[in-house]
């Protein structure tokens, strides 16, 4: 199984627009418009904040946003807030037809 | 609102059996993925499978020799067991209602620690 590829961190000061990628392959992020993505704060369980690349789930703000282009998505975080600092994954359906669910790594954003 | 909560020893031996449930408070189990979802201390999330009411079962292909995911509608809870356990295993265990055919996770249990250790 492989995990999707994010940037271990990112950055922005209050106010600023941040993006982080999440690269997988044709298998998953490439074939499903199933990209999903996580805030999580420490020790606190993950929250979903965007899912079939775009959607956000009612009660996100929509400062939160996802696309998605070819094998690789993308979390924007506009307005960055000092409560925006966090851990995010994503996460995708990949492995064919088996519909295995796959997570990134992980990326610390820090506001500055 | 969907609640969920994981329950189950915090320490396992090595070569044991972890055992974990999650109750489901709010709302029917029925009709809804369930999924399991593990984070190792200062590492990031892990799909461990997740199960539709009974006979629609996947699993991680990394864990599927180890890993048993079972419903119990009936309770409206549904459970994890690992087999033969190592440090490896050692972890956060998030129980969670999957949405969107399965693809994402949309409510989630507080999650509980186990630690593999003599």
């Amino acid at each position: 199984q492989s995990a999707l590829t994010q940037p271990p961190s990112a950055s922005g000061s209050p106010g600023q627009s941040v993006t982080i990628s999440c690269t997988g392959t044709s298998s998953d992020v490439g074939r499903f418009n199933y990209v999903s993505w996580y805030q999580q704060h420490p020790g606190k369980a993950p929250k979903l904040m965007i899912y079939e690349v775009n959607e956000r789930p009612s009660g996100v703000p929509d400062r939160f946003s996802g696309s998605k282009s070819g094998n690789t998505a993308s979390l924007t975080v506009s307005g960055l807030q000092a409560e925006d600092e966090a851990d995010y994954y994503c996460s995708s359906y990949g492995g064919g037809n088996n519909f295995y669910v796959f997570f990134g790594g992980g990326t610390k954003l820090t506001v500055l | 609102q969907v609640r969920l909560q994981e329950s189950g020893p915090g320490l396992v031996k090595p070569s044991e059996t972890l055992s974990l449930t999650c109750f489901v408070s709010g709302g029917s189990i029925s009709g809804f993925y369930w999924g399991w979802i593990r984070q190792p201390p200062g590492k990031g999330l892990e799909w461990v499978g997740y199960v539709f009411n009974s006979g629609s079962i996947n699993y991680n292909p990394s864990l599927k020799s180890r890993v048993t995911i079972s419903i119990d509608a009936s309770k409206n809870q549904f459970s994890l067991n690992v087999d033969s356990v190592t440090a490896a295993d050692t972890a956060v265990y998030f129980c969670a209602r999957a949405a969107s055919g399965a693809s994402c996770f949309d409510h989630w249990g507080p999650g509980t620690l186990v630690t593999v250790s003599s």
